[in-house]
């Protein structure tokens, strides 16, 4: 089945500690992003990815870091958690469609809810 | 840089009865305009786009948009909403040429028995 798959699902942790939500995909797609969901705020963009070893910024990047070492992986770093990070974070993936990403579907992972205490 | 406005927090609507749930958007150039839905503790789940062609799109579930480039809207409509569409929807746009993907803030649907 294709899928996005992040992990952990739920995670409860305290300010400084670092953490990685990690992401993969199955479908060989060259885009990945992460989103952050907060209420009345929508989705917003931390960080994007075009292929293999190469990322930019979102909207909100301030205290995350992301790698793309592999095609399928690409995993949110959270350096030193702060309680403003709390929120339900997404990664998804889409193919480059000859380009023209912005046309692209994006599918989804399920979702991974953090807590910063 | 692209922004979309879904102007109303909820929309409650009965039981078979029309659906329309609102967006408006701002982008350069030509817009690609999607509808994504997220129903509770899952991710978003693509129902609808429009690229370019005919202004009504149809989509997943029974829904479909409109685009009319003069307003720059791109409101999602359902004939008969049935209680399991209750759910947050998702107003997007994007460019040619461009990465980047903004969603509006969400509407919640709730459609009543």
């Amino acid at each position: 089945e294709a899928q996005v798959t992040q992990n952990p699902r739920y995670l409860i942790t305290v300010t400084g500690k670092k953490l990685t939500v990690t992401c993969s995909q199955n479908m060989n797609h060259e885009y990945m992003s992460w989103y952050r969901q907060d209420p009345g705020l929508g989705l917003r963009q931390i960080y994007y990815s075009m292929n293999v070893e190469v990322t930019d910024k979102g909207d909100v990047p301030e205290g995350y870091k992301v790698s793309r070492k592999e095609k399928r992986n690409f995993p949110l770093i959270l350096e030193s958690p702060s309680p403003n990070q709390t929120s339900l974070y997404f990664c998804a993936s889409s193919s480059s469609g000859r380009g023209n990403l912005g046309a692209n579907v994006l599918t989804f992972g399920a979702g991974s809810r953090l807590t910063v205490l | 840089a692209q922004s979309v406005a879904q102007p109303e927090d909820q929309v409650n609507v009965a039981e078979g009865n029309p659906l329309t749930v609102k967006c408006t958007y701002s982008v350069s150039g030509n817009p690609y305009l999607f509808w994504y839905v997220q129903y509770p503790n899952r991710g978003l789940q693509f129902l609808l786009k429009y690229i370019t062609g005919d202004n009504l799109v149809k989509g997943s579930y029974g829904f479909e948009a409109e685009f009319n480039k003069s307003q720059t809207s791109f409101h999602l409509k359902k004939p008969s909403a049935l209680v399991s569409d209750s759910a947050l929807y998702f107003c997007a746009v994007s460019g040619y040429g461009n990465n980047r993907l903004a969603f509006g803030k969400g509407n919640q649907v709730v459609v009543i028995p």
